[in-house]
């Protein structure tokens, strides 16, 4: 499995609703990360977890949650969004640091009402 | 944060011809990554390039490296309407999990 899934691909919102967005991976990756796409600029780094600890935050705003249960599986738990918040989601993992690139997903395309 | 330019923002060129992108960061890097975007979806690693490595060739990808000058160039040669897409260059710094993405390059070959 050279894959990283997420679910859900789409996903409206309302500003008062919680969800949560869900990524995995079977590489034996012991790195994730979560990235943020508006359109038509480039991915802006928001979380990355490192054999399953919190290792680096954008200083993104709380209501958007990370959490990594296992080394498989990273969730972004969203709260009290606002329109601005609309944008692809992307998850990736990577191997290591110095010799690999990383495996994303094809994201979820969030679009908050 | 945005770590590097890239240059040009867009270009359009025919199919079979050779298409260059460059890309220029601010601060020292451990390595320089490329990745293609099509429409908006998940990114597809093309092509790693330590610091301390000048050129890498990967099928019709080569990448330099110039680490005096903080810039990086990757070549398409002999374009397919398949290479349609957006190019970002990515860096990492020194050996943080920490990989910061250019501004991209939107590449159209027309068939």
């Amino acid at each position: 499995d050279t894959e990283v899934t997420q679910t859900p691909k789409h996903l409206v919102m309302g500003m008062t609703n919680k969800k949560s967005l869900k990524c995995e991976q079977h590489m034996g990756h012991r790195a994730m990360y979560w990235y943020k796409q508006k359109a038509k600029k480039p991915p802006e780094l928001m979380f990355v977890y490192s054999y399953e600890k919190l290792s680096i935050n954008e200083s993104v705003p709380s209501r958007f949650s990370p959490e990594c249960p296992n080394s498989s599986l990273l969730n972004l738990h969203l709260h009290a969004l606002q329109p601005e918040d609309s944008a692809l989601y992307l998850c990736a993992s990577s191997r290591g640091v110095d010799t690999y690139g990383y495996t994303f997903g094809s994201g979820t395309r969030l679009t908050v009402v | 944060s945005q770590q590097g330019e890239e240059d040009p923002q867009a270009l359009s060129i025919q199919e079979g011809e050779n298409a260059t992108m460059n890309c220029s960061y601010k601060t020292s890097i451990n390595n320089l990554q490329w990745y293609r975007q099509n429409s908006g979806r998940g990114l597809v690693h093309l092509i790693l390039i330590r610091s301390n490595e000048r050129e890498k060739h990967s099928g019709r990808l080569r990448v330099t490296l110039d680490t005096s000058k903080k810039s990086s160039s990757l070549l398409i040669t002999a374009s397919r309407a398949a290479d349609t897409a957006s190019y970002f260059c990515a860096t990492r710094m020194d050996s943080s999990y920490k990989l910061i993405f250019g501004s991209g390059t939107r590449l159209l070959v027309r068939p």
